[in-house]
């Protein structure tokens, strides 16, 4: 089945130490989307590809980068993680942006900072 | 600015009907979405408006007025397994989606 896969599902990292989460997409889409949500918070995107173009949301902070070295994987890295970076890390997929611009989601990257 | 309103939490009973509504105030218009989220777990995509009027699609129906900013998710014969939350999201005119925070459904036997 094509899908949205993300590793790992659960992680914990230490205040300050590096960390970088995955995703992969079976399903051939040219956008990939990094959300983070809170308990009970809506998502909130912090970047999306379209096919090689990265665009940043004004309000993402510095400490957060991504990768997309190919149509398939994604990558996420938080440089100096706070504790308010404890999350969930939701990596999401699009055919495109207009028509075809269903959203479809991974199961999640849970993060705790210790 | 840009905003998505749903009540936070809704509780209903199995079995029966239940209402979820969303209002909108966006930068333009290119589609409503309903996600379903289970707690823990990444959303789900449940149905796409972007035309007025009602989409049906087995127990769930979704609504849009674009001239009044609304729309609603209607979820029939309501089933434990349909506890979760239900996020409403809208494109905006540069087709990024808009959130709202989500309404928490409690189904109670």
């Amino acid at each position: 089945d094509a899908m949205v896969i993300q590793n790992p599902r659960y992680q914990v990292t230490q205040f300050g130490k590096p960390v970088t989460l995955s995703c992969s997409q079976t399903l051939n889409h040219n956008v990939m989307y990094w959300y983070q949500q809170k308990s009970s918070q809506a998502p909130k995107l912090l970047f999306h590809y379209y096919d090689k173009d990265f665009n940043n949301e004004a309000d993402t902070p510095d400490n957060f980068q991504s990768r997309r070295p190919n149509t398939s994987f994604c990558f996420l890295d938080i440089r100096s993680p706070g504790l308010g970076d404890a999350a969930m890390y939701l990596c999401a997929t699009s055919r495109d942006q207009e028509g075809g611009g269903t959203q479809y989601f991974g199961p999640g990257t849970r993060l705790l900072v210790l | 600015g840009q905003n998505i309103d749903q009540p936070t939490e809704m509780t209903a009973t199995e079995g029966a009907i239940v209402q979820i509504n969303c209002t909108y105030q966006t930068s333009g218009f290119n589609g409503l979405f309903w996600y379903q989220q289970h707690a823990g777990e990444a959303p789900t995509f449940l149905s796409y408006n972007v035309l007025d009027g009602l989409e049906e699609k087995g127990r769930f129906s979704s609504f849009l007025s674009r001239s009044k900013g609304y729309s609603y998710l209607l979820l029939k014969e309501l089933q434990m397994k349909d506890s979760a939350s239900y996020l409403c999201a809208v494109r905006d005119s540069n087709y990024q989606l808009i959130w709202g925070a989500g309404t928490k459904l409690i189904i109670k036997p």
